[in-house]
């Protein structure tokens, strides 16, 4: 069964800085790696989405990498904001129509 | 468009009631989901629809049941539900293929008493 960590749960850094968010999946057998921000109370919105066969993917000051052979992904939000506040989730697509979702870095930049 | 509009926004409902939720995409993706979502949880998969028939039902209880009428619209009814049914209940879709982004809408903030 695949397994989806996102360590640490919940981390502050002051505004400007980078942040770097860790995502590890335990099977390498994946379809594609999924980022995601969820606000309090509110639907997930879709980051960045790498495929299988991909190794990195940018879209404006987010970067992800995807390392399938080590099970690893990296989110990089270059110089944060106050409104880059919010939980971020990690999902791999293990199957046709499943994800296995990390629990997420609840993330808090400080003005 | 990459809109999932799901309505309605908040629902409170006593353990007797009837109700529905409501999900509605045209980005023309032939799948459909519901996932339940507790506080500080991640969404957990309840049921998914390809191409409008039933692909994946995870053991759901009965008192949860979906319906899927066309293919951009997807209903969840809620009958006789327990408090501890409370949750965030977000729909998704997704593009076909292995390329396959998943979208998911704002949700529908479920209360029973």
């Amino acid at each position: 069964k695949q397994e989806v960590t996102q360590i640490p749960a919940a981390l502050s850094v002051p505004e400007g800085e980078n942040l770097v968010l860790n995502c590890s999946f335990t099977d390498s057998a994946i379809y594609n790696l999924q980022w995601f921000r969820q606000d309090p109370g509110k639907g997930l919105t879709s980051l960045l989405l790498i495929q299988s066969s991909q190794r990195e993917q940018t879209s404006g000051r987010l970067n992800a990498s995807l390392d399938k052979s080590s099970g690893r992904s990296t989110l990089y939000i270059a110089a944060s904001q106050p409104g880059d506040s919010a939980t971020y989730l990690c999902a791999v697509r293990v199957g046709n129509n499943r994800l296995a979702f990390g629990k997420g870095n609840q993330v808090v930049v400080i003005p | 468009d990459t809109e999932v509009t799901q309505t309605p926004k908040h629902l409170v409902m006593g353990m007797t009631n009837k109700k529905s939720l409501k999900c509605e995409q045209h980005m023309g993706h032939r799948a459909m989901y519901w996932y339940k979502q507790k506080a500080k949880k991640p969404p957990e998969l309840m049921f998914v629809y390809s191409y409008e028939k039933l692909s994946i039902n995870e053991s759901v209880p009965s008192r949860f049941s979906p319906e899927c009428p066309n293919s951009s619209l997807l209903n969840l009814h809620l009958h006789a539900l327990q408090p501890e049914d409370s949750a965030l209940y977000l729909c998704a879709s997704r593009g076909g293929g292995s390329a396959g982004e998943l979208f998911f809408g704002e949700g529908s903030r479920l209360t029973v008493l």
